[in-house]
């Protein structure tokens, strides 16, 4: 079965410093691939995602994500980070196929703490 | 902007009694979802639903879980007898159809048994 691992539960970098959090999943088959984001008390928020274009994929708020099939990765980094990007990221993964109905596996979630 | 709309945003049930978590999906979307995040967990799907007809479900959708779209504009998750285990935030979700487009996530119900 699909499964998504994000590495690190918890994320702490000070404010301007490079955020990285890192996303694998499992299958053999690249499958679309996204970014969620969950500030306190609220929804989750689509970030970017990837289908088949570019691997180099831009979101929101300064975020982009790089695919790596050769890695089965799909890492998410922002060059610079601002207190405001502190909130919880969802990595998650739905197959291709015709009989997909969308449904998204979600890893873990990391948890990102921003320091002044 | 249109938004997927959750009510209610808290809900307290006593354990054995039935639930219904309510839903409004953005109005021209076609696929709708239910997935549940017990604290400290990851979110896990429940149910996705299409053309009137449950699409999909996983192991945790038992006989105790239902969903509905009973107007053509709500989307409703009934929990027949609650459990301790079923206390979660409950998230709706839609889209529009294709398994690359965007879910939109409704800000979730948070559910207490008690």
């Amino acid at each position: 079965a699909q499964s998504v691992t994000q590495l690190g539960s918890h994320v702490s970098v000070s404010e301007g410093a490079l955020v990285l959090l890192r996303c694998n999943y499992s299958s053999s088959v690249p499958p679309y691939l996204f970014w969620y984001v969950q500030y306190p008390n609220q929804g989750l928020q689509l970030l970017l995602k990837y289908t088949s274009a570019a691997t180099l994929v831009k979101g929101i708020n300064g975020f982009e994500a790089e695919f790596k099939k050769s890695e089965t990765s799909f890492h998410l980094t922002k060059p610079s980070a601002h207190m405001s990007d502190a909130a919880e990221y969802f990595c998650a993964v739905s197959d291709r196929g015709s009989s997909n109905t969308g449904k998204l596996i979600f890893g873990q979630g990391t948890t990102l703490q921003v320091k002044p | 902007e249109p938004e997927v709309t959750q009510t209610p945003s808290h809900q307290v049930t006593q354990m054995g009694q039935e639930v219904i978590l309510r839903c409004v999906p953005i109005s021209n979307h076609l696929y709708f979802y239910w997935y549940r995040q017990i604290l400290g967990q990851k979110v896990e799907f429940l149910v996705s639903f299409y053309n009137n007809e449950i699409s999909e479900k996983s192991e945790i959708f038992d006989d105790q879980f239902s969903v509905e779209r009973p107007d053509g504009s709500n989307f409703t998750l009934k929990i027949r007898s609650t459990k301790l285990e079923d206390s979660a935030m409950y998230f709706c979700a839609s889209s529009l159809g294709q398994p690359n487009t965007e879910a939109f996530f409704g800000q979730g119900t948070r559910l207490t048994v008690v």
